[in-house]
């Protein structure tokens, strides 16, 4: 049973435009949302982050919202640049689940110059 | 500050042999948690530990197990391995837990166990 997906596996952009990932989730219990990213190779590192009783955080080019009447979350890069290039997971946490992180399967942004 | 480190980088076995993942955290980091991650499933949670416990474990079968040291450094080890349990093992460190708002994890960069 897949809590948090990403339904869309691959993601194209032209260099500084706007990218927009997109994840739902079943959980109406998670409490706290977060992007990771990953390149080959490495291991993901976190991204941003966003409380459940929030519908916007931003940092920087990177901003995410949240829609929990619809179970919606997008991460928004704008503007998008080609170092941008990786795995997006988005991940979910619920206070009763103790340390553990629920991910969905992942889209693959890749940014044209 | 050094990062998380994992050895090794890359392994194969052949099926039925058992294996042995080895998990260094960030200095200082005392939780410790470990992924799987397949190309249709994402990163699944398979075990996290704290001070040498695990507190918290994922839905996988008993062959997968591990333990964290006195020095907060991890191993895990799979038995009896099958096709299916080839994938990339992620270990993540804290320094108390996801449970605590709004600490992150580090990821180490992961080994790639390949089971023939």
């Amino acid at each position: 049973d897949q809590q948090v997906k990403q339904n869309s596996p691959s993601l194209s952009v032209q260099e500084g435009r706007i990218s927009i990932l997109n994840c739902d989730y079943t959980n109406s219990m998670f409490d706290y949302f977060l992007w990771y990213k990953k390149y080959p190779a490495e291991g993901p590192t976190f991204l941003i982050s966003i409380s459940s009783i929030k519908d916007k955080n931003e940092d920087g080019r990177f901003t995410v919202f949240l829609n929990k009447s619809a179970k919606h979350l997008s991460l928004h890069i704008v503007p998008s640049q080609p170092g941008d290039s990786a795995v997006y997971f988005c991940a979910a946490w619920e206070k009763s689940s103790g340390d553990k992180l629920t991910f969905g399967t992942g889209t693959r942004l890749a940014v044209r110059p | 500050k050094a990062g998380v480190t994992q050895t090794p980088r890359y392994l194969i076995k052949t099926r039925g042999q058992q294996v042995t993942l080895s998990c260094s955290p960030i200095s200082g980091h005392r939780s410790v948690s470990w992924y799987q991650q397949t190309p249709g499933q994402g990163l699944q949670f398979l075990f996290e530990y704290f001070s040498e416990t695990q507190r918290n474990k994922g839905n996988f079968p008993g062959r997968f197990s591990g333990r964290q040291f006195s020095n907060s450094r991890s191993e895990m080890n799979v038995s009896t391995l099958e096709l299916g349990d080839s994938a990339l093992y992620l270990c993540a460190s804290s320094p108390t837990g996801v449970g605590v708002l709004n600490e992150k994890l580090f990821f180490g960069s992961g080994t790639q166990l390949s089971v023939l």
